[in-house]
C-alpha cells in the first residue's frame, strides 16, 4: 500500500518569501502525483499533477513541483508567496493503472502574513 | 459547466441511525470517488464507482456502502452510525478511470453524529 508524508504541518511566511513544501511517498511501483489546495471555505482543487515527461511541472497561480524519482519526492515550490496563498496544501498519489484512488498526505497549513 | 454537487450540505444524526449522502458529478464524468476528511485521520479514500460498478474500495467497515446510477450520480450510505463517523464526506468526479485525470471535488457533506 502506498503512503504519503508531508513534513511541514504548519508554515508561516511573510509575503514575497519563497515557499517549498516537502512531500515524500512510499510505493514500489509507478505512481501519478498531485498537489491539491483547499482555500478557506472553498473546495479542494488541483494545483498541478505529474504522471510522465518533464519532472518539473508547472501549475496554477505560479506553483511548480519537481518529481525526483530517486528520492520518492514531489516537493511544491513558489518563488514569491502572496497573502492569497493562505490555504491548506495536500500532496497525493495514486497507483498507475489503479483507477483514481488517491492517497493523501496529512496536509500543510500555510499562512502568509502581510 | 456546473461543478460537483453534494446534498445535503449538513446533517446531524444520532448513534445507531443510518444516513444517505448524494453526489452529482460534473456532466460527462463517469467516475465518482468518495473520501472522508477528519482532523485526526485526514483525507481517506472510501470507494470509487465507474459505470455503476465499484472499482476501488478503501479500508472502511462494511457499514459504509455506496452505489452509482446510470446517470453517474452516486450515493453513499452509512449504517449504524458511530460517533467516529462524524466527518466531512467529499465526493470527487473525473472523466474516466485513468488515474491521470483531474478529480474535481464537491463542497462536501458535513456529518455530525451525536
Amino acid at each position: 500500500a502506498q503512503s504519503v508524508s508531508q513534513h511541514n504541518h504548519h508554515v508561516i511566511l511573510s509575503e514575497a518569501a519563497s515557499l517549498e513544501l516537502g512531500c515524500n511517498y512510499s510505493y514500489g511501483g509507478t505512481v501519478n502525483l498531485f498537489w491539491y489546495v483547499q482555500y478557506p471555505g472553498q473546495h479542494l482543487q488541483l494545483l498541478l499533477k505529474y504522471f510522465s515527461g518533464d519532472p518539473l511541472v508547472k501549475g496554477i497561480k505560479g506553483f511548480e513541483a519537481e518529481f525526483i524519482k530517486s528520492k520518492f519526492s514531489f516537493n511544491l515550490r513558489k518563488p514569491s508567496v502572496q497573502w492569497s496563498d493562505t490555504a491548506e496544501y495536500f500532496c497525493a498519489v495514486n497507483r498507475r493503472g489503479g483507477g483514481n484512488k488517491l492517497t493523501f498526505g496529512t496536509g500543510t497549513q500555510l499562512k502568509v502574513e502581510l | 459547466k456546473a461543478g460537483v454537487t453534494q446534498t445535503p450540505r449538513y446533517l446531524i444524526k444520532t448513534r445507531g441511525q443510518q444516513v444517505t449522502l448524494s453526489c452529482s458529478p460534473i456532466s460527462g464524468h463517469r467516475s465518482v470517488s468518495w473520501y472522508q476528511q477528519t482532523p485526526g485521520q485526514g483525507l481517506q479514500f472510501l470507494f470509487e464507482y465507474f459505470s455503476e460498478t465499484q472499482r476501488n474500495k478503501g479500508n472502511f467497515p462494511g457499514r459504509f456502502s455506496g452505489r452509482q446510477f446510470s446517470n453517474s450520480r452516486s450515493e453513499m450510505n452509512v449504517s449504524t452510525l458511530e460517533l467516529g463517523d462524524s466527518a466531512l464526506y467529499l465526493c470527487a468526479s473525473s472523466l474516466t478511470l485513468e488515474g491521470t485525470d483531474t478529480q474535481y471535488f464537491g463542497p462536501g457533506t458535513r456529518l455530525t453524529v451525536l
